[in-house]
């Protein structure tokens, strides 16, 4: 079964500043997707980026990016320019291609510091 | 744009009745799942459908059955509540094939 693996349960960054979040994942498939979710304290799953893996390119949405590293089964999410406004829980979460059930990490909660 | 819409957003029952949660899916979305995310934990998938039938089977109690209609739209019945079913229950739907999921704002259920 594939697993997914938050292993930084709260990261705190300074407003305008960058920060990472860590995810690995393990899998015996070679054709996946990967994306985060952010979950802010009104509970919606809100998508924020997604990866294809057979795409070496990494994805890119605006202050959003990733660094996807198959080989390492690595998936990390980078927020350039921090905002009040991201402070969520956000989940690295898993999908077979074909299989469409998500699997998801225990989240990493971000905290904002104005 | 239109989005996966959730019936009730709160639910509130006494411990061994029964609930039923919806789901009214994206217009033209073939394809629904349901997770269950519990107090401080992820969310874990229960079950899906595509086409009417059941595509995937995940952590799904006997006690909970759920089913998709004519319409796309979902239930999930679930009868005998213990009080460690108090969770947020989403429901998410997507084309067949066509990522990503596209998650409604989920049911939260609360049992005394």
């Amino acid at each position: 079964a594939q697993t997914v693996t938050q292993s930084q349960p709260e990261m705190s960054v300074q407003e305008a500043e960058t920060v990472t979040l860590s995810c690995t994942y393990d899998t015996s498939e070679s054709d996946y997707y990967l994306f985060w979710y952010k979950q802010p304290p009104s509970r919606q799953m809100i998508l924020v980026i997604r990866q294809e893996a057979y795409k070496q390119q990494n994805a890119t949405e605006n202050r959003f990016s990733v660094n996807f590293q198959k080989a390492a089964k690595s998936f990390s999410l980078k927020i350039s320019d921090s905002q009040l406004g991201d402070a969520a829980m956000y989940f690295c979460a898993y999908e077979d291609f074909g299989n469409e059930k998500l699997t998801f990490g225990t989240g990493t909660r971000l905290t904002i510091i104005p | 744009a239109a989005g996966v819409i959730q019936s009730p957003r709160h639910l509130i029952k006494e411990k061994r009745e029964t609930a039923t949660l919806k789901c009214y899916p994206i217009p033209r979305h073939d394809t629904v799942y349901w997770y269950q995310q519990g107090p401080g934990q992820d969310p874990q998938f229960l079950i899906s459908f595509y086409e009417k039938m059941q595509s995937d089977k995940g952590s799904i109690p006997d006690r909970f059955s759920a089913q998709q209609f004519s319409d796309y739209h979902s239930e999930l019945n679930m009868s005998s509540l213990e009080l460690g079913d108090s969770a947020l229950y989403f429901c998410a739907s997507s084309l067949q094939g066509v990522q990503p999921q596209h998650f409604g704002d989920g049911t939260r259920l609360s049992i005394l």
